[in-house]
């Protein structure tokens, strides 16, 4: 079973529409949550770390919920520079070894 | 700053064949790491280290080597290059402990045919 498994999409929203992301992880000792983004070709980038209360950096927000162990990322009002794959990575244990998502692909229309 | 830095972008190797790719980072992280990313598969950890001298193994770490002998570089070897390691390599690094960004090199694309 995968440590972190998340729906592929891809997803295709036109601008200004609200998407939301979600990613399940396995392991209940998972301690750091965070979300990156990859652009084609690219390296991944942080996004944002997610926090146990949520949290929010303007149009994006990320929960956590320890007790069904999944976690989600909400972008509103899409705009085309939003298309990329978004990362769910994971932290367990002493925290040397991060897991990835396989990436959800978000494509932004005009 | 460079950030983390990767040589060389693109490689192509025949079964066999032995090589090293090249990671280095000025942000005096303890903490750096290898992955792969396939299709289909997500980045997976190969190895990481989390100070110079220090070294293990991540999620898939046969047919790989590593050292690090200083805090900056953290070579990827491969031994006896074989086509199921085509895939492309990244190199991140970040401080150790705790939630932290790890930031990311640009990546080395491999072929092995």
């Amino acid at each position: 079973r995968k440590e972190v498994e998340q729906d592929p999409g891809p997803f295709n929203v036109p601008e200004g529409a609200t998407v939301a992301f979600n990613c399940t992880y396995s392991n209940s000792a998972s301690q750091s949550f965070f979300w990156y983004r990859q652009d084609c070709r690219k390296e991944p980038k942080l996004l944002m770390s997610v926090y146990s209360s949520g949290n929010e950096d303007g149009r994006f927000t990320a929960q956590l919920n320890r007790a069904s162990q999944y976690i989600s990322l909400l972008i509103r009002d899409s705009k085309l520079s939003d298309s990329a794959t978004y990362l769910c990575v994971v932290n367990i244990g002493t925290g040397n070894q991060f897991y990835f998502g396989t990436g959800t692909s978000l494509t932004v229309i005009p | 700053n460079a950030g983390v830095t990767q040589t060389p972008k693109f490689q192509v190797l025949k079964t066999g064949q032995s090589m090293t790719l090249q990671c280095a980072q000025d942000m005096n992280h303890e903490y750096m790491s290898w992955y792969r990313q396939d299709p289909g598969m997500g980045l997976r950890l190969i190895h990481y280290s989390v100070g110079a001298g220090i070294t293990d193994q991540g999620e898939v770490p046969n047919g790989y080597n590593v050292s690090r002998s200083t805090t900056e570089d953290f070579p990827l070897r491969l031994l006896s290059a074989a086509p199921s390691q085509t895939s492309v390599y990244f190199c991140a690094s970040s401080y150790s402990g705790g939630p932290r960004e790890q930031y990311f090199g640009p990546g080395t694309r491999l072929t092995v045919t």
